[in-house]
């Protein structure tokens, strides 16, 4: 089975940009985790999805937005890009409430 | 609000020996589990091991045990017969209560096995 697949694996943006990162799941989960790691606040989650549904919501700003289709794959689009928004960014799936999460390679972000 | 904290920013330890990696959590949610993930220097995050709060024994798998005591809110990673292969970033993480996608991560534990 093929894990979690993210598209691109490096970006370099300029500030005011925006950005769209993909992230196929394994196949059959439906539900999609997206979190930032920065060195400084380390692993945050940005929200997950369920169904084509937001279900969850971390503490971060408007210009962060994400989206599941109805093939569970998902995106994640961070508008007016900001030095600070420089950071990996990784989605995970899970196949049912309780499992693990899987994570992708990441998309590895340069805000210039 | 939940808390995870691992006190060891950096760790050594030598090939073929084992190494304990400190996670202790703080909610007053009777329901949560406990994760451990390794991140190598590729980025990648990789799911080691598991323990619900409910789970009467400690979780193992393979190499991997975790150390659970519930009263004092620890969740210790044992690795025995440490590999080289073994040298990354560790991360202990809670998921939220309401059992959804949301893990609440530690600062993470630079292990490094030297030969």
């Amino acid at each position: 089975k093929a894990g979690v697949t993210q598209t691109p694996r490096y970006l370099i943006k300029t500030r005011g940009q925006q950005v769209t990162l993909s992230c196929s799941p394994i196949s059959g989960h439906r539900s999609v985790s997206w979190y930032q790691q920065t060195p400084g606040q380390g692993l945050q989650f940005l929200f997950e999805y369920f169904s084509e549904t937001q279900r969850n919501k971390g503490n971060f700003p408007g210009r962060f937005s994400g989206r599941q289709f109805s093939n569970s794959r998902s995106e994640m689009n961070v508008s007016t890009l900001e030095l600070g928004d420089s950071a990996l960014y990784l989605c995970a799936s899970r196949h049912e409430q309780g499992a693990p999460l899987h994570f992708g390679n990441g998309t590895r972000l340069t805000v210039t | 609000a939940q808390k995870i904290t691992q006190t060891q920013p950096g760790m050594f330890v030598q090939e073929k020996e084992a190494v304990t990696l400190d996670c202790t959590y703080d909610t007053s949610d009777p329901s949560y589990g406990l994760f451990w993930y390794k991140q190598p220097s590729s980025g990648e995050m990789i799911f080691l091991i598991y323990q619900g709060s409910y789970d009467q024994q400690n979780a193992t798998e393979g190499r991997y045990s975790l150390n659970f005591q519930k009263a004092r809110k620890s969740a210790n990673l044992v690795i025995s017969a440490s590999q080289l292969g073994d040298s990354a970033m560790y991360f202990c993480a809670m998921r939220d209560s309401g059992n959804t996608g949301k893990l609440i991560f530690g600062q993470g534990t630079t292990l490094q096995v030297k030969p």
